[in-house]
């Protein structure tokens, strides 16, 4: 069963400092893994999905990197703002048709102004 | 183009009673799922569905029953709420076209 962890659970940085939250999976055998962002009490927003033949994807400030040889995936967020304050999760889809995510449980982020 | 919506926001249930989560989606995607979010469990998957007609269950699928009649609509019943039902439930959609999912905003539900 795969499973999915995410390291540290909360993490407190000073404003536009560089940071880097870990996801680390236990079957390298995926489709696909997301970065999601969770603000309190609402829903989850993609930020960046990575196929299984890909290294990495950018967006803006995110970018995010998948090595399957060792289980990792890491989110990369440069010059830091208060309002990347949120939760952050990543997710496996382990492909073969089924669209199943496997959560990890989530890096709680705080950027302090 | 509202995406994916849920209803109700809030939810509070007496143990045994049944209710219904409703989702909607106006984005003509195929693939529908409902996931309820627990502290220190992190997001688990209770039934997903491929199109109108079919349904399947995922990781936590007892005391729920699902139906897909239509493409746009996917709700989830609770038929006997239990205490250990006391959750955050979304649900999520997935087009063929696309590998990313979107998430509604979630029902915050409640059993005592």
């Amino acid at each position: 069963k795969q499973e999915v962890t995410q390291i540290p659970a909360a993490l407190s940085v000073p404003e536009g400092e560089n940071l880097v939250l870990n996801c680390s999976f236990t079957d390298s055998a995926i489709y696909n893994l997301q970065w999601f962002r969770q603000d309190p009490g609402k829903g989850l927003t993609s930020l960046l999905l990575i196929q299984s033949s890909q290294r990495e994807q950018t967006s803006g400030r995110l970018n995010a990197s998948l090595d399957k040889s060792s289980g990792r995936s890491t989110l990369y967020i440069a010059a830091s703002q208060p309002g990347d304050s949120a939760t952050y999760l990543c997710a496996l889809d382990r492909g073969a048709g089924s669209y199943q995510l496997t959560f990890g449980k989530g890096t709680k982020l705080s950027v302090i102004p | 183009n509202a995406g994916v919506t849920q209803t109700p926001k809030f939810q509070v249930l007496k143990t045994g009673q049944s209710m219904t989560l409703q989702c909607a989606q106006d984005m003509n995607h195929e693939y529908m799922s409902w996931y309820r979010q627990d502290p220190g469990m992190g997001l688990r998957l209770i039934h997903y569905s491929v199109g109108a007609g079919i349904t399947d269950q995922g990781e936590v699928p007892n005391g729920y029953n699902v139906s897909r009649s239509t493409t746009e609509d996917f709700p989830l019943r609770l038929l006997s709420a239990a205490p250990s039902q006391t959750s955050v439930y979304f649900c999520a959609t997935l087009g063929r076209s696309t590998d990313t999912q979107y998430f509604g905003p979630g029902t915050r539900l409640t059993v005592l």
